[in-house]
């Protein structure tokens, strides 16, 4: 099956803990991105990566880190840094006719 | 700052009747306009694209664009009652390199009813 797997779909940080979102592509994509989206609210965008190795911030991207050490692997790390983390978190991925498909997204909360 | 402006809703049709979902947004300079859906608690789906002036029809959905009044719209023919999800609109007016910086809008609840 081709498609963008996020895992877990739920995830507990405590106080002062780094926690990582996987998500992996199987599309053969250039470009992943990492959204945020919180309740009522539109996507939000924390980083997007175009190529291996290589990754921008987004609007969003204080208290985040990324890596893109594979084409088809685009891990989002939050960190302690992000005071307000509780949020559902999509990653995406885009060929070269600008279509973003979606993972089926982590819900991240504080314990 | 780059805005695309929705209603929140909820927008409520009978079954059987046209939906229509409606998008502005702010920068002149846009070329791609995009219509996700997305069901409580689930991923956004890519349902609609449009990227010149005038419709676009794909099955019940209808996409129009309006570049002069900057206003992208969604209209739903024989609404059904799967088709109750948060509708949002994505436009797309940066393209770096091989990536798409899509700004989304806060999405449109539509309800239909029985």
């Amino acid at each position: 099956d081709g498609g963008i797997t996020q895992s877990p779909k739920y995830l507990f940080r405590k106080e002062g803990q780094n926690v990582t979102l996987s998500c992996e592509q199987n599309l053969n994509h250039d470009a992943m991105y990492w959204y945020r989206q919180d309740p009522g609210q539109g996507l939000r965008l924390i980083y997007y990566s175009q190529i291996v190795n290589d990754f921008q911030k987004g609007d969003i991207a204080e208290g985040y880190s990324v890596s893109r050490e594979k084409k088809e692997s685009f891990p989002l790390t939050v960190t302690s840094a992000q005071k307000n983390p509780t949020a559902f978190y999509l990653c995406a991925s885009g060929g070269p006719n600008e279509k973003l498909f979606f993972g089926s997204g982590t819900q991240l909360s504080v314990l | 700052q780059k805005e695309v402006e929705q209603n929140s809703g909820p927008l409520s049709v009978p079954e059987g009747a046209i939906a229509s979902l409606n998008c502005t947004y702010s920068d002149r300079g846009s070329q791609s306009f995009f219509w996700y859906r997305q069901y409580s608690g689930k991923s956004p789906e890519l349902i609609m694209f449009i990227y010149s002036n005038g419709d676009k029809e794909d099955g019940r959905f209808t996409a129009q664009l309006n570049k002069a009044s900057q206003y992208v719209s969604l209209l739903i023919r024989d609404s059904q009652p799967s088709d109750s999800a948060t509708y949002l609109c994505a436009v797309n007016s940066v393209r770096t390199g091989t990536a798409s910086k899509l700004t989304f809008g806060t999405g449109t609840r539509l309800q239909v009813t029985l």
